[in-house]
């Protein structure tokens, strides 16, 4: 199992970028990378998903370097809804279905 | 779009009682997971079913169990409860895609016990 490491909390302020990176070190070749969002008491949401270099979808871009050793995920201009603890999670390609969630990163956006 | 439901939405027993919690996937989807997740914690994995057939284990305790049932529907049993068995429980559900499984969360069901 890729095991991840994120930054425990970080704080913004209302309508910056906040980019919170991911290490994942032994990522396996088939493997993809997915964030999550959740909210306090709500099952985790999914924000976004890829493989290599950068997806971007309506709420977030993910940047991924060419050695996929870690991953970035951006959210432009937050907002106070935007605090939550976000989570980084890399597919598995073991022919289980196995999730590991680590400890995510707890953002904090203030007005 | 449907989502994953979970029920019941909430649950209170008492030590030593037994508790089923059911969970309904989104259609189609062919994989359900279990998670729990303790206050100030992160979810953990408990187990998970692949096309109605248990496929993995976590952290779960032998005096829990689960099943897929025919419908797709799992349900998670839990006995002889136990005051740190209080958590919330999540339910997922996922269409397997080699290495890129998206799993789609339900509200989750909290259980308290006194």
């Amino acid at each position: 199992l890729a095991k991840t490491t994120q930054p425990i909390s970080m704080d913004s302020y209302e309508g910056q970028e906040v980019n919170i990176t991911c290490s994942h070190n032994n990522i396996a070749t088939n493997d993809y990378i997915t964030w999550y969002q959740q909210f306090p008491s709500q099952g985790p949401r999914f924000i976004i998903q890829g493989y290599k270099t950068k997806v971007t979808n309506e709420v977030a871009s993910l940047f991924i370097p060419a050695d996929r050793k870690s991953s970035t995920l951006s959210l432009p201009r937050v907002s106070l809804s935007d605090t939550a603890v976000y989570y980084c999670l890399v597919g598995l390609n073991t022919g289980g279905f196995k999730t590991i969630f680590g400890a995510g990163t707890r953002l904090f956006v203030k007005a | 779009a449907a989502g994953v439901i979970q029920s019941p939405r909430h649950l209170i027993k008492e030590k030593r009682e037994t508790a089923t919690l059911k969970c309904y996937p989104i259609p189609r989807h062919d994989t359900v997971y279990w998670y729990q997740q303790g206050p100030g914690q992160d979810p953990q994995f408990l187990i998970s079913f692949y096309e109605k057939m248990q496929s993995d284990k976590g952290s779960i305790p032998d005096r829990f169990s689960a099943q897929q049932f025919s419908d797709y529907h799992s349900e998670l049993n839990m006995s002889s409860l136990e005051l740190g068995d209080s958590a919330l429980y999540f339910c997922a559900s996922s269409l397997q895609r080699r290495g890129a499984d998206t799993q789609y969360f339900g509200p989750g069901t909290r259980l308290t016990v006194l």
